[in-house]
């Protein structure tokens, strides 16, 4: 089967950097997906990778190796803005998206 | 660019009663659009997908004839609750893409929260 896994929640203090990891097994792939979604709110895109390694915008990188079903999602510079969860999505060998459950960011002061 | 609107943000029904959501793309061609279901503290579920002018496709488990999918249009896209309970309460996105995105990327419209009384 498909599966998507991120880590549920985690923690991190304000100015300081966060890495939330993703691991995934899908059927093909083409492209990993990373989107951030304020409660209430819908998804809103912030990075895509479909070679391995690393891609920056901004205050926010996204890595990719597709050998080993693996991204992460580098925050830096966190701002209170900044708590949201995030989601990973896969697109599979159908071009559909696979989601993670979302990693709950909280940002501390 | 690339914006997509949903109508209504919120809605409360009786039991029994049908819902129309609306999710149009405003300033693209929308070549295929999703509608997804979210429950709370759990990730996006795909419903199904459609194709302007095309039968939409099912997820395995969705009811079609419960949840009726339009595409009448390359900007406009409708899902229908019908008969509605409790248990369809959820928070009902779409989203939508074009041929062109060098991503295939997705631009999701910011939802349709319905509570079934």
């Amino acid at each position: 089967g498909q599966n998507i896994d991120q880590p549920t929640e985690m923690t991190a203090t304000e100015g300081a950097i966060v890495q939330i990891n993703c691991t995934y097994q899908t059927s093909g792939f083409n492209g990993l997906f990373w989107y951030q979604q304020h409660a209430g709110e819908a998804p809103t895109f912030l990075s895509y990778n479909v070679l391995d390694g690393l891609e920056e915008k901004g205050r926010f990188s996204s890595f990719l190796s597709r050998s080993k079903g693996y991204s992460y999602l580098l925050l830096k510079e966190l701002q209170m803005k900044d708590s949201a969860s995030y989601l990973c999505a896969v697109m599979d060998s159908n071009y559909q998206l696979i989601w993670g459950a979302g990693t709950k960011l909280i940002i501390k002061p | 660019g690339a914006v997509v609107s949903q109508h209504p943000s919120r809605v409360i029904c009786k039991s029994g009663t049908s819902v129309k959501i609306e999710c149009r793309s405003l300033d693209f061609q929308a070549t295929t659009m999703f509608w997804y279901r979210q429950f709370p503290k759990q990730s996006l579920m795909l419903m199904a997908t459609s194709n302007e002018g095309s039968k939409a496709t099912y997820e395995q488990g969705v009811e079609k004839d419960k949840f009726l999918i339009n595409h009448a249009s390359l900007t406009l896209s409708t899902l229908t609750v019908t008969s509605a309970h409790p248990e369809d309460s959820s928070f009902y996105i779409c989203s939508a893409s074009y041929l062109g995105t060098d991503v295939n990327e997705q631009f999701f419209g910011p939802g349709t929260r319905l509570t079934v009384l």
